[in-house]
């Protein structure tokens, strides 16, 4: 069964950084893309950031390039989202997700998600 | 960027159709993918590559359309459909993808 189980969340200041991992299990994790989606409260989903399978490749949506930047550490099956220079319109729910290609680019759609973890950007 | 237009909203009472329709606004279109999102859940994809039915998910749900605009089916409506549903694509690299903005359905 696979499993997608984020942390690293929690209130921050605008201005300031969090950084999010996702570890997963169930599935050959260096075989395929990952990638970060976000849900603002009472807003619908929005694409964030996508990574190759093994983490050469690196896709950011337009709203989030020059301050989210994400990584993968395949020995360790895990997926992180490095979050800098936050502004209260990042606060949202993140999931992390699973690329639904095998061993393309980004995966292209998602096939299995985890349970998110919620960022608060506040003063 | 490429843009995916849902209505906001669809009622429907149990046992009827309901149909939502995702519009792109360029061609060529990639295919469509449509997920499934109840409150305090994580999404759940119903409907792959515009008409693929993942194992496990319901006959009832159904997509199709070619072009510019794809619309998801679900048939015999239960009560446990109420939930809001998100097209998503991908542009023609692969390499951006976005969601529409979703459809909330209210089973009456």
């Amino acid at each position: 069964e696979v499993q997608l189980l984020e942390s690293g969340g929690g209130l921050v200041q605008p201005g300031g950084s969090l950084r999010l991992s996702c570890v997963a299990s169930g599935f050959i994790f260096s075989d395929y893309a990952m990638t970060w989606v976000r849900q603002a409260p009472g807003r619908g989903l929005e694409w964030v950031s996508s990574i190759s399978a093994n983490g050469d490749s690196k896709y950011n949506a337009d709203s989030v390039t020059g301050r989210f930047t994400i990584s993968r550490d395949n020995s360790k099956n895990t997926l992180y989202l490095q979050l800098n220079s936050l502004r209260v319109e990042d606060t949202a729910l993140y999931y992390c997700a699973k690329g639904g290609q095998f061993r393309h680019t980004t995966g292209r759609y998602f096939d299995q998600w985890g349970q998110g973890t919620l960022v608060t950007v506040s003063s | 960027s490429h843009e995916l237009t849902q209505p906001p909203s669809v009622s429907v009472s149990p046992g009827q159709t309901a149909r939502i329709t995702c519009s792109a606004d360029v061609l060529p279109k990639q295919y469509t993918y449509w997920y499934q999102k109840k409150p305090g859940q994580a999404p759940v994809l119903i409907i792959y590559k515009d008409d693929k039915r993942p194992s496990g998910i319901p006959e009832r749900f159904s997509g199709s359309g070619s072009g510019t605009t794809v619309t998801l089916t679900i048939s015999g409506v239960q009560a446990e459909d109420e939930a809001d549903y998100f097209c998503q694509a991908a542009d023609i690299t692969g390499t951006y993808m976005v969601f529409g903005g979703g459809t909330k359905l209210t089973v009456l």
